[in-house]
């Protein structure tokens, strides 16, 4: 168990639809990190948050937004769905000090997987 | 193209010795992982090694780095069913958000 809580597990939801994803990091991390992992693009960076700021951004469509709450849980926002939206999305926290991991460890939760229809 | 490359599969008989090859492109990586995706789960830091170093052993685990070649190889020692999983190379660079760059992984397929 790596101590970062996702939910839901599972959700399968139409196009053009919006969902939240939630996800709790690991008790003490300041930084949350969301990832996409797809078959054809592997694991993908999408956003960084660092005690409530967004602190760095990779690959994130603007149908997608995060935020980092006061508590430091986290919700992935996906709106306007798509087909290709269907994947495996993993949040991860980190121990960094500075807004970056110590040693790059990252602690990843067990994922939500969306299924689009 | 992509900053991370691994192959796709990898197949070994138990008891063999399995090696998982990633190459990077970033010369100023700072830290480079393995970590390990089994079933159902999340990505589990196995082990990482520091861009000055050349080798790092961690009980079954052989980490090699040739930094000329930007080439990271993991050795699994006495390759047990266990661990089947997919297993991902990743990297941070230096004077950026240390955020890591994964490969896609390589699935480790171990069979009796």
């Amino acid at each position: 168990d790596s101590g970062v809580t996702q939910t839901p597990k599972h959700l399968i939801t139409a196009t053009g639809q919006r969902v939240t994803l939630r996800c709790s990091p690991r008790s003490g991390d300041l930084s949350v990190y969301w990832y996409q992992q797809s078959l054809d693009q592997g694991l993908q960076f999408l956003i960084q948050y660092y005690n409530g700021e967004e602190r760095a951004k990779g690959n994130i469509l603007e149908r997608f937004s995060a935020q980092q709450f006061p508590d430091l849980h986290s919700e992935l926002n996906l709106s306007s769905l798509e087909l290709g939206d269907s994947a495996l999305y993993f949040c991860a926290s980190s121990a960094g000090t500075s807004g970056g991991p110590n040693t790059g460890e990252l602690f990843f939760g067990e994922g939500s997987r969306l299924t689009v229809l | 193209g992509e900053d991370v490359e691994q192959s796709l599969f990898l197949s070994v008989r138990e008891g063999d010795s399995s090696v998982i090859n990633c190459t990077y492109t970033d010369s100023s990586s700072t830290y480079l992982y393995w970590y390990k995706q089994e079933p159902g789960a999340g990505l589990q830091l196995l082990t990482y090694i520091f861009s000055n170093m050349d080798m790092k052993q961690d009980q079954r685990l052989t980490v090699l780095l040739n930094k000329k070649d930007k080439h990271l190889s993991l050795r699994i020692a006495d390759t047990q069913t266990g661990d089947s999983a997919i297993y991902f190379c990743a990297e941070t660079a230096s004077g950026g958000s240390y955020i890591p760059t994964f490969g896609r992984g390589t699935s480790l397929i171990v069979h009796p």
